[in-house]
């Protein structure tokens, strides 16, 4: 299995800072990569695939980058409805594994 | 705009089946992978398996051969078996819709529309 790892865990912040969430992979994934946001209670909603390419209705603010084994989510300026926890997925060989998540707080 | 309906019973006990469908609406059968997803309280999300509109199925090996899904084309639905459950398999399910992507002979694919998902919990 391809183990996906995501840096940090917990990442707390303010209205209209920048952040970026890192998510690495074990082997390469090529751009084989998905971002998922998923609050309490919730499905997760997808937010990036390809590694970089921008799901329908998904605000601008986000973006993705990488390929081979690290990736990056980036909020450009982060509004109060991003404050969820962050999933990375590689979808490159079975069983598509998922990261362990990052929390993104308040601060 | 396709929308995934899930059913199936939440609580269980140990050794029994688990047993949930999802019923697809708005939206086409053919030409997807229809997933099962499940997450563990505080943990990240577990892809169990697919199942394309023709029946073919890939599933997780961790499962060994407990798991099976299943698909009825006529009802528009698929559905999830985990037989022999655990409390290790107490969990919320999700079935999800995966578009593919062909390149050089393979197919790959994200999930872009998910069920609103089913807690399962076994105990004894």
């Amino acid at each position: 299995d391809i183990q996906m790892t995501q840096s940090p865990s917990t990442l707390s912040a303010s209205v209209g800072d920048r952040v970026t969430i890192t998510c690495r992979a074990i082997q390469s994934i090529s751009s084989w990569l998905a971002w998922y946001q998923q609050k309490p209670g919730k499905a997760p909603k997808l937010l990036i695939y390809k590694a970089s390419s921008l799901e329908n209705g998904v605000p601008s603010r986000f973006s993705g980058s990488g390929s081979g084994t690290e990736f990056t989510l980036t909020i450009s300026s982060l509004q109060p409805d991003d404050f969820a926890t962050y999933y990375c997925q590689q979808y490159n060989s079975y069983p598509y594994t998922f990261g362990q998540g990052t929390k993104l707080e308040i601060k | 705009q396709v929308q995934l309906q899930q059913g199936g019973a939440g609580l269980l006990k140990p050794s029994e089946t688990l047993s949930l469908t999802c019923a697809i609406y708005g939206g086409s059968f053919s030409g997807y992978f229809w997933t099962w997803i499940r997450q563990p309280p505080g943990k990240g999300p577990e892809w169990l398996g697919e199942i394309t509109h023709s029946g073919r199925t890939k599933y997780n090996p961790s499962l060994k051969s407990r798991v099976t899904i299943s698909i009825d084309t006529s009802t528009n639905q698929f559905s999830l078996k985990l037989s022999s459950v655990t409390a290790a398999d107490t969990a919320v399910y999700y079935c999800a819709r995966g578009p593919p992507t062909s390149s050089y002979g393979s197919y790959y694919y994200y999930m872009d529309v998910w069920g609103k998902g089913t807690t399962v919990t076994v105990s004894s």
